[in-house]
């Protein structure tokens, strides 16, 4: 089973529309969890940290359920630039994070 | 110069060549990294290093062989690879802390292709 499992997509969606994105991790001792962009050929940038209460950053909300394993990722209101690929990323306490492959989302005008 | 730089941004070499990449963090970071990226898998961690010091080789093949001079500077030096060690090598960067999240910084990457 992978650590982090994550759904290739692609999301395409209009743009104005509300997309979620889950992630499931196999490591119980998890620590920290966070969701990072990567634009087609580029390098990947921290989006956001990921909280237990759950936390939003404008159009962006992040949930983590630990006892069931899984982050989700709500983008709201969805404008052409959100179109890029999500990493669901986790660190288990190793000076070093684990990576999904990562969601493609395609924003449509 | 500010953030993580990388150098070359393309390279082409044969499997008999011999060629360094290197990466530079202008943040005062203690922690560098290398990552290997694959077309359509994720990011593999290859070598960490944290105040210089290696912490970790993620069983990464001796031909791949790290070099990390100083806290601002590392080196992935390169002999005798082979095609499907084609891919986007990327270097990143973070303050670690003994508990604390660390948020990593990355470079824009090298393209490598082996021929």
């Amino acid at each position: 089973r992978k650590e982090v499992e994550q759904d290739p997509g692609p999301f395409n969606v209009p743009e104005g529309a509300t997309v979620a994105f889950n992630c499931t991790y196999s490591n119980s001792a998890s620590q920290s969890f966070f969701w990072y962009r990567q634009d087609c050929r580029k390098e990947p940038k921290l989006l956001m940290s990921v909280y237990s209460s759950g936390n939003e950053d404008g159009r962006f909300t992040a949930q983590l359920n630990r006892a069931s394993q899984y982050i989700s990722l709500l983008i709201r209101d969805s404008k052409l630039s959100d179109s890029a690929t999500y990493l669901c990323v986790l660190n288990t306490g190793r000076r070093a994070l684990t990576f999904g492959s990562g969601t493609r989302l395609q924003v449509q005008p | 110069e500010t953030g993580v730089t990388q150098t070359p941004r393309h390279l082409v070499m044969g499997m008999t060549n011999k060629k360094s990449l290197k990466c530079e963090q202008h943040l005062g970071h203690n922690a560098m990294y290398w990552y290997k990226q694959s077309a359509k898998k994720p990011l593999e961690l290859m070598f960490v290093y944290n105040f210089k010091e290696q912490t970790e080789n993620n069983s990464v093949p001796s031909r791949f062989s790290p070099e990390c001079p100083n806290s601002s500077h590392l080196f992935l030096h390169l002999h005798t690879l082979q095609p499907e060690d084609s891919a986007l090598y990327l270097c990143a960067s973070s303050q670690w802390e003994s508990g604390g999240d660390n948020e990593q910084f990355f470079g824009p990457g090298t393209r490598l292709t082996v021929l």
